[in-house]
């Protein structure tokens, strides 16, 4: 059974950079057929998909947030990382990483249990 | 906002059927068979009930079902449990360079 983990720092302060990392376990990360997501969700708000990066290290981010956003994959240790400069309040949220293929490219079937990452002095 | 609209909330009775509707665009919901679903209790992650549309994955009840007319998609739960109350959640492929498009989520409250 496929398990993702999330890690990282739960605090972060305003214009600095938050940094995540999702461990995969039960399975491979250099898997082929795989996207491997992070996914967001502010307090009592809905879901916003950050990006996107296959096992070949190509990635896809959401346009409000390219600028900001790195994604990056390390096989080696069967995981994957989020970079998200210049934080904000706004980027208070619930971080998931998640994985999808099995059901199309574009929906996801395993996800993380999620890590609260606040923005705050 | 949103680029997925949902109601904020359905309710029903035990046993009864609940539908909820996910609008969205030709460049999304409308233009691509590629909409799921996905139900989330308080403190825990989304799990996927409908992908394709209307396609539920191995180990969901079959008393979840997804539909498709135009612009809006659509989930339904019928014979209505206790434990269907959640949030759920539509998301969609779209042509936009985004690619990946959620619903604001709907509150399901079982009365």
């Amino acid at each position: 059974q496929l398990q993702l983990q999330e890690s990282g720092s739960g605090l972060v302060k305003p214009s600095q950079t938050l940094s995540l990392t999702c461990a995969v376990s039960g399975g491979s990360i250099s898997s082929g057929g795989y996207s491997w997501s992070w996914i967001r969700q502010p307090p009592g708000k809905g879901l916003e998909w950050i990006g996107y990066i296959y096992r070949s290290g190509s990635t896809n981010y959401n346009p409000s947030l390219k600028s900001r956003v790195t994604l990056s994959v390390d096989r080696s240790k069967n995981q994957f990382s989020l970079r998200l400069t210049s934080v904000t309040a706004a980027d208070t949220a619930v971080y998931y990483c998640a994985r999808a293929g099995d059901y199309g490219d574009y929906t996801v079937d395993y996800w993380g249990q999620g890590t609260l990452v606040t923005v705050s002095s | 906002q949103s680029a997925l609209t949902q109601p904020a909330s359905v309710s029903g009775s035990p046993g009864q059927s609940i539908t909820i509707s996910c609008t969205g665009t030709s460049s999304d919901v409308g233009g691509y068979n590629y909409v799921s679903w996905y139900q989330q209790h308080p403190g825990k992650a989304p799990k996927l009930m409908i992908y394709d549309v209307s396609n539920r994955p191995s180990g969901v009840s079959n008393r979840f079902s997804g539909s498709k007319s135009g612009n809006t998609a659509s989930l339904t739960i019928s014979g209505l449990q206790a434990e269907d109350e959640a949030d759920y959640y539509c998301s969609s492929y779209t042509s936009s360079s985004t690619l990946v498009v959620f619903g604001g989520g709907t509150k399901v409250t079982v009365l």
